[in-house]
């Protein structure tokens, strides 16, 4: 049973502290996503990746988020300097996307984030 | 910004009854999709609908799509306690790039 798999699940550290997230998406799914869930903003897309290369990343800040494929089984998110305002749970999901479509998207169980 | 809009946020009945959600967007679109999250879960994907289709079911599962109207609705049938969860519509804006514009969610509780 395939599966995206995230870790940590949990995450908890002080304001100013590196963050890093990681993510292995399904095996030979091309494209990755990034999203931010928080009761006020909803779902957010930070960020996504097709065949490792960033296809958008408008939705992340810039001066504090980056988002890298090292390679096609990892996808990793990083935040620094951690600020409160950070604190949601992050899900990364993957697809395999090609000419045509439609596409789904599968999604893991997510990082919480808490920044104190 | 949010594509799809769900209503009601929230939404309460009892075991048996038919659960009905709406979703309205606003642009052209490919498709149409519908995602359940359960609490402390992530999202998985229930069904999705073609433009070019008015009606898809799986299983308990009824969704409807009115492009004229820009709305669509998931109705679930003979609900479940288990069925209890966050409902999502999601579009891809009429792009191919594979990127989903999520609506906020219609909160369903199913009461024993």
């Amino acid at each position: 049973d395939a599966r995206v798999t995230q870790t940590p699940r949990h995450k908890v550290t002080e304001m100013g502290q590196e963050v890093t997230m990681r993510c292995q998406p399904i095996l030979g799914h091309n494209t990755v996503f990034w999203y931010r869930q928080t009761m006020m903003q909803g779902l957010e897309l930070l960020a996504y990746f097709r065949n490792r290369a960033p296809l958008d990343d408008s939705g992340m800040p810039k001066d504090r988020f980056s988002a890298e494929m090292p390679d096609a089984t990892l996808a990793t998110l990083k935040i620094q300097p951690s600020e409160p305002r950070d604190s949601a749970v992050y899900f990364c999901a993957s697809g395999l996307y090609n000419s045509g479509g439609p596409y789904e998207q599968y999604f893991g169980p997510g990082t919480r984030l808490t920044v104190t | 910004s949010q594509q799809g809009e769900e209503d009601p946020q929230a939404l309460s009945i009892q075991e048996g009854e038919n659960a009905t959600m709406n979703c309205s967007y606003k642009t052209s679109i490919n498709n149409l999709q519908w995602y359940r999250q359960n609490s402390g879960r992530g999202l998985v994907h229930l069904i999705l609908i073609r433009s070019n289709e008015r009606e898809k079911h799986s299983g308990r599962l009824r969704v409807t799509l009115d492009t004229s109207k820009k709305s669509s609705s998931l109705l679930i049938t003979a609900s479940r306690a288990a069925d209890t969860a966050s409902y999502f519509c999601a579009t891809d804006r009429g792009s191919t790039l594979g990127r989903l514009y999520f609506g906020r969610g219609t909160q369903l509780t199913v009461w024993p």
